[in-house]
């Protein structure tokens, strides 16, 4: 079984401050980790992943996770924030080899970038 | 390109009624997947095609049904709705069945049940 934990359902930051928004994993095998980002009113947008290679890993926007397999987590981080990074993010895992669609997601994080 | 279109994009039903939700994945994407995402949570995911084969279905009852058609598009059929069916039902389609790659989401499909 695989699951996600994000332990925050909120992150506040100041606009131009770093930003941090946790995620952990769970799976039996070796995972693939990505970060998506909605909208309100949207579908999700696909941020960044990590398969395999260089823990860390930067994607889309300026955003950047580092893979950290002995802590199980994939923190999505931002060295400066923006107002229009405002908007829910979701950490999403399967197991490798899986068939792509059969992704778990978390419950999501709410990040508020105050200007 | 065009990217994951879903229709309708928004719905009202009464409990008990029918629907189907329909899912054009991207041009060349073989899998699709739908998901329901209840207001305050994370999309669960229902059901996975690949090559018009149920490839996975998540813990769904059965009045939930799904097919794939020759052209890749895809139903999401729910039956006999209940009150906590409302949500955004999403379709996400990727190139292949297995591969390293992100899901590619449409906008979803906002349901209601009332």
């Amino acid at each position: 079984a695989q699951s996600v934990a994000q332990p925050e359902d909120q992150v506040n930051v100041a606009e131009g401050n770093p930003l941090t928004v946790k995620c952990t994993y769970s799976v039996s095998g070796n995972p693939y980790l990505f970060w998506y980002v909605q909208y309100p009113n949207r579908g999700l947008q696909f941020l960044l992943k990590y398969i395999t290679g260089d823990n860390l890993v930067k994607g889309s926007y300026g955003f950047e996770a580092e893979f950290n397999k002995s802590q199980t987590s994939f923190h999505l981080k931002k060295p400066s924030a923006l107002v229009s990074d405002s908007a829910l993010y979701f950490c999403a895992v399967r197991e490798e080899y899986t068939n792509a669609g059969k992704s778990t997601f978390g419950d999501g994080t709410t990040l508020t970038v105050k200007p | 390109d065009a990217g994951v279109t879903q229709s309708p994009t928004h719905l009202i039903k009464t409990r008990g009624q029918h629907v189907t939700l329909r899912c054009s994945p991207i041009s060349g994407h073989k899998s699709v997947s739908w998901y329901q995402q209840v207001l305050g949570q994370g999309p669960q995911f229902i059901f996975q095609y690949y090559e018009k084969e149920e490839r996975g279905r998540g813990n769904f009852p059965d009045r939930f049904s799904a097919r794939q058609f020759p052209n890749y598009s895809s139903e999401l059929n729910v039956n006999a709705l209940l009150l906590g069916d409302s949500a955004l039902y999403l379709c996400a389609s990727s190139p292949r069945g297995r591969n390293t790659g992100e899901l590619f989401f449409g906008e979803g499909s906002r349901l209601t049940v009332l």
